[in-house]
């Protein structure tokens, strides 16, 4: 069973840059959700997808951004980044309704400058 | 809005010394309670999942157990690779099935 692989590790952005992260997800799973987590704090939700498409967002901008794929792997896209915007961005994959638990990857590190 | 509260902030014991972390959470439309583990610069790592009041689960040195208003994670006789950053998290119903995450408990356990 492989686990959740988020890449790359680390990231240096310039303010105004695009980035975009990726995801693979748990074998089994069919929903991922993305979470962004500052220095000290509790991740916090910015959207999940399910079935390709956008099952739910969290308090974030247009400027996020994301993608599944039909092997059930995605991508997070952050536009015009903001110096904010540095923080650990974390994946979890999970079946639909979570209840078999949430299962994180290591995380991208995103700095933005 | 539902929300997810822990707390002491950070927590210094010595080896051996047993304590509890606490968790209050948003009764209303609570479906699950999760404890996770972070190490710095790490994902979270799974640790229990509670789903009713008076369930408890164990695993080694760790506890938890559920209330109909909290969690408390247990954590007896900590060596100090038990260090770490403790997350509790809910999961709501909703079209959404999110995990809302407390700030989470910094465990230092020293030798």
């Amino acid at each position: 069973e492989t686990g959740v692989t988020q890449s790359p590790t680390h990231l240096i952005k310039t303010r105004g840059q695009q980035v975009t992260l990726r995801c693979s997800s748990q074998s089994g799973h069919n929903t991922v959700s993305w979470y962004q987590q500052a220095l000290g704090q509790g991740p916090q939700f910015i959207f999940q997808y399910y079935r390709e498409e956008e099952n739910g967002r969290g308090n974030f901008p247009p400027r996020f951004s994301g993608l599944q794929f039909p092997n059930y792997s995605s991508e997070l896209n952050v536009n015009a980044l903001e110096l904010d915007d540095s923080a650990l961005y974390l994946c979890a994959s999970s079946s639909y309704t979570g209840i078999g638990g949430y299962t994180f990857g290591s995380g991208t590190r995103l700095t933005v400058v | 809005e539902d929300q997810v509260t822990q707390s002491p902030e950070a927590l210094r014991l010595q080896e051996g010394e047993s304590s509890s972390l606490n968790c209050s959470y948003t009764v209303s439309g609570l479906r699950g309670l999760f404890w996770y583990r972070q190490d710095p610069g790490k994902g979270p790592e799974f640790l229990f999942t509670l789903y009713s009041a008076g369930e408890e689960k164990e695993k080694e040195r760790l506890k938890a157990t559920l209330t109909k208003k909290e969690s408390f994670l247990h954590i007896t006789a900590p060596k100090p690779e038990d260090s770490a950053t403790y997350l509790c998290a809910g999961i709501y119903g909703g079209a959404t099935n999110k995990l809302i995450f407390g700030t989470g408990t910094l465990l230092a356990v020293q030798p």
